[in-house]
């Protein structure tokens, strides 16, 4: 079965610039997560979809990041502009259900991104 | 607010020995505890999952014991090995909103020495 993937792997932008991510979840999976984790912190949640619908967003900082999933399979994270402190990893997870089930997140290996 | 604390300093240990973490949380009721391993470059790999009524949990050379009364979780890792070195995450899952939402701890980084 394959995991779940993520593009690009990393990436480099100067402050004030634009910068999308990609993650395509397992096949099958209804729940899409994106999460945002800084050097040693643990993951903070930006944005929950179960199928193409948002469950959770309240703390995706809306005036500047954006997220979608189309067709409820694929979704893209945007920031715009960035920031400094948006310097993280940014990781997407999959689950079979989402909701209160406690279902297993898998997780993406996350994009790393670097703002100058 | 809630918050969730696991020991920010690394633990480092011999071999063989049983490797304890811990996590604390306050101003919480999840109904799920979840341990998720995370390697360097990697996302987190999910371990074992702990549901508020059970108090201990086994999985191989793992084991997780969940204490509501105290609000508090320890993971053993018995007979450790090199190969456990990692990052350890703790996450709750549910509360008043239960989407499925998990809060993570900061994380421990284990260090299993040979």
């Amino acid at each position: 079965e394959a995991g779940v993937a993520q593009s690009p792997r990393y990436k480099i932008i100067e402050k004030r610039q634009s910068v999308a991510f990609w993650c395509n979840p397992i096949s099958g999976h209804a729940t899409l997560y994106w999460y945002q984790q800084i050097l040693g912190q643990g993951p903070k949640l930006l944005i929950q979809f179960q199928n193409n619908g948002v469950v959770d967003d309240s703390q995706l900082p809306k005036d500047r990041f954006s997220a979608e999933r189309l067709k409820g399979v694929d979704s893209t994270l945007k920031i715009q502009p960035a920031k400094l402190e948006d310097s993280a990893v940014y990781l997407c997870a999959s689950s079979l259900r989402g909701g209160g089930s406690g279902d297993t997140q898998y997780f993406g290996p996350g994009t790393r991104l670097t703002v100058l | 607010s809630q918050k969730i604390e696991q020991n920010s300093e690394a633990l480092n240990i011999q071999e063989g020995k049983t490797a304890t973490l811990t996590c604390n949380y306050t101003n919480y009721s999840p109904a799920y505890l979840q341990w998720y391993r995370q390697d360097p470059g990697r996302g987190p790999v999910f371990l074992l999952l702990i549901r508020e009524n059970e108090k201990e949990k086994r999985k191989e050379r793992l084991k997780v014991t969940f204490d509501t009364t105290l609000k508090q979780s320890l993971f053993h890792i018995t007979a450790s090995q090199p190969a456990d070195s990692a990052t350890y995450l703790c996450a709750l899952v549910g509360g008043s909103s239960n989407t499925g939402k998990l809060i993570f701890g900061q994380g421990t980084t284990l260090q299993v020495k040979p």
